[in-house]
């Protein structure tokens, strides 16, 4: 069985500050792959990145940066000089080779305040 | 313009009244899941489809069903809706033979009273 772990459940920041969401992973497969999804007040899904289990370079992304670490089985994302449409919900989430099974974190509630 | 789309997105039911929540793709996607996302608990697979006629449990299937005669369609079934199905429900697609990027529908919210 594959889990993934969003242990902030909310976070609250002023804007500019930066952030950092934490996610951890459980799987037994050997490849595998991350993914952040953001989710904001409108309520849709919105895609930020995928990432897969042999390539462990961190990615920047504007403000955006993922720092993926196999040896602790976390994928966190940070969020520099954050804004106030940084908030949103952010999701993490595990797929394993099979591919049918897309498991989710719990999800972390950023609230950036100006 | 590539989409997933649901229908509808607003419901409010009474228990047990047989509900379907339509979702199309027309992106020509082999795999279609259903999710529904709940406080606290992020989103949980319900069910999901390989591809035409072939379904299977996701991690919470009890109480729906899916059927998937069609490429593009995957509606889900709530055959007899209980007050614990309210919920916020998704549908999403993606090529198979990869890992890739799920494409997500706008979300159907449902009220069982």
């Amino acid at each position: 069985a594959q889990k993934v772990t969003q242990a902030q459940t909310e976070i609250s920041v002023v804007e500019k500050e930066d952030v950092t969401l934490d996610c951890v992973y459980e799987t037994r497969d050997t490849t595998y792959y991350l993914f952040w999804y953001k989710q904001p007040p409108s309520g849709e899904l919105v895609f930020l990145i995928r990432r897969n289990s042999f390539d462990e370079q961190n990615e920047i992304s504007g403000r955006y940066s993922w720092n993926f670490q196999k040896s602790t089985s976390s994928f966190n994302f940070t969020i520099t000089a954050s804004q106030v449409v940084d908030s949103a919900v952010y999701f993490c989430a595990l797929v394993g080779n099979a591919g049918n099974m897309l498991t989710f974190g719990g999800g972390t509630r950023l609230m950036v305040k100006p | 313009e590539a989409q997933v789309t649901q229908n509808p997105r607003y419901l409010i039911t009474v228990t047990g009244k047989k509900l379907t929540v339509t979702c199309s793709q027309n992106m020509n996607h082999e795999y279609m899941s259903w999710y529904r996302q709940d406080p606290g608990l992020g989103l949980r697979q319900i069910y999901y489809s390989m591809n035409v006629e072939v379904t299977d449990k996701g991690d919470v299937p009890e109480g729906y069903k899916v059927s998937r005669k069609e490429k593009r369609n995957f509606p889900l079934i709530l055959e007899s809706p209980s007050p614990n199905q309210t919920s916020l429900y998704f549908c999403a697609s993606r090529r198979t033979g990869g890992t890739g990027e799920l494409f997500f529908g706008e979300g159907s919210r449902l009220t069982v009273l």
